[in-house]
C-alpha cells in the first residue's frame, strides 16, 4: 500500500463545474495535509493546508479532512482552463523533521 | 519579497561526474529540505536542514550529501552520478523545523540530465 494515494487521472471538466480531487493516506497519525498545484515543467506551487477535520476554504479552494477515513480533498468551483495542472497531496510524516510524503499527483484538464 | 532560489537551473552532467547544486530560502525562513523528482511522480524526500544541522533523511545513498550554511543556504552535492540521478531537484523552505506542522515552500528547482 503506498503511503499517499492519488488517481493519476486525467481528470476532465468543463469550464465553470467544479472539480474534486481526493487523496488517501496510510498513516494514521499524519497531522499536516498540503495541495500543491505543479503546472507541466515548473515546480510545485503550494495552495492549500490543513490540520483539522473537516473544511477550509480560500478562494475558489476548499479542502476537505476526514482523519477517521485518512481521507483529504480539493474542491476547485468555477474551474477555469488556467486551472489545468497536476495536484499534488502531500502529507507530513510522523517524524520528527519536516518531511513530506507525496502522492503521485492527478492531473486535471479544464476544457474552455 | 523574494521567494526560495535555486541554481542552476539546468545542468548536464556524464556519468561518474559530481555535481553541486544550490538553494536559498526566503528571507527569515531557518530550515531547507531537498526532493528529488523524477518525470510522472510525486516529489521524494532526500534531507532535511534546521539551523545548519541535518535534522532528517531519506531514503538516498550515501552519494548524496548536502550541508546548511549559517545564512541558511544550502548545498545538495551527488557523487558518482547514474543515469537514475536524472531528475528535477527541489528546494523547499520552512520557517522552522522540528516536528512541528510547517509550511513549506518549493523554489524553481534544478533540472539535472545525466549523459
Amino acid at each position: 500500500q503506498k503511503e499517499v494515494e492519488q488517481n493519476s487521472g486525467p481528470l476532465s471538466v468543463p469550464e465553470g463545474a467544479i472539480a474534486s480531487l481526493n487523496c488517501t493516506y496510510s498513516d494514521r497519525v499524519s497531522q499536516s495535509f498540503f495541495w500543491y498545484r505543479q503546472y507541466s515543467g515548473k515546480s510545485p506551487e503550494l495552495i492549500m493546508s490543513i490540520y483539522s477535520n473537516g473544511d477550509k476554504e480560500d478562494g475558489r479552494f476548499t479542502a476537505q479532512l476526514n482523519k477517521a477515513s485518512q481521507y483529504v480533498s480539493l474542491l476547485i468551483r468555477d474551474s477555469q482552463p488556467s486551472d489545468s495542472a497536476t495536484y499534488l497531496c502531500a502529507v507530513k510524516a510522523a517524524t520528527g523533521f519536516q518531511k513530506l510524503v507525496f502522492g503521485t499527483g492527478t492531473r486535471l484538464l479544464v476544457s474552455p | 519579497d523574494a521567494g526560495v532560489t535555486q541554481s542552476p537551473t539546468h545542468l548536464i552532467k556524464t556519468r561518474g561526474q559530481q555535481v553541486t547544486l544550490r538553494c536559498s530560502p526566503i528571507s527569515g525562513h531557518k530550515s531547507v529540505s531537498w526532493y528529488q523528482q523524477v518525470l510522472g511522480q510525486g516529489p521524494q524526500f532526500i534531507f532535511q536542514y534546521y539551523e545548519k544541522e541535518e535534522r532528517g533523511r531519506g531514503n538516498f545513498p550515501d552519494r548524496f550529501s548536502a550541508r546548511q550554511f549559517p545564512n541558511y543556504s544550502s548545498e545538495l552535492n551527488v557523487n558518482a552520478l547514474l543515469l537514475g540521478d536524472s531528475a528535477l531537484y527541489l528546494c523547499a523552505s520552512s520557517p522552522r523545523g522540528g516536528s512541528g506542522s510547517y509550511e513549506q515552500y518549493f523554489g524553481p528547482g534544478t533540472r539535472l540530465t545525466v549523459t
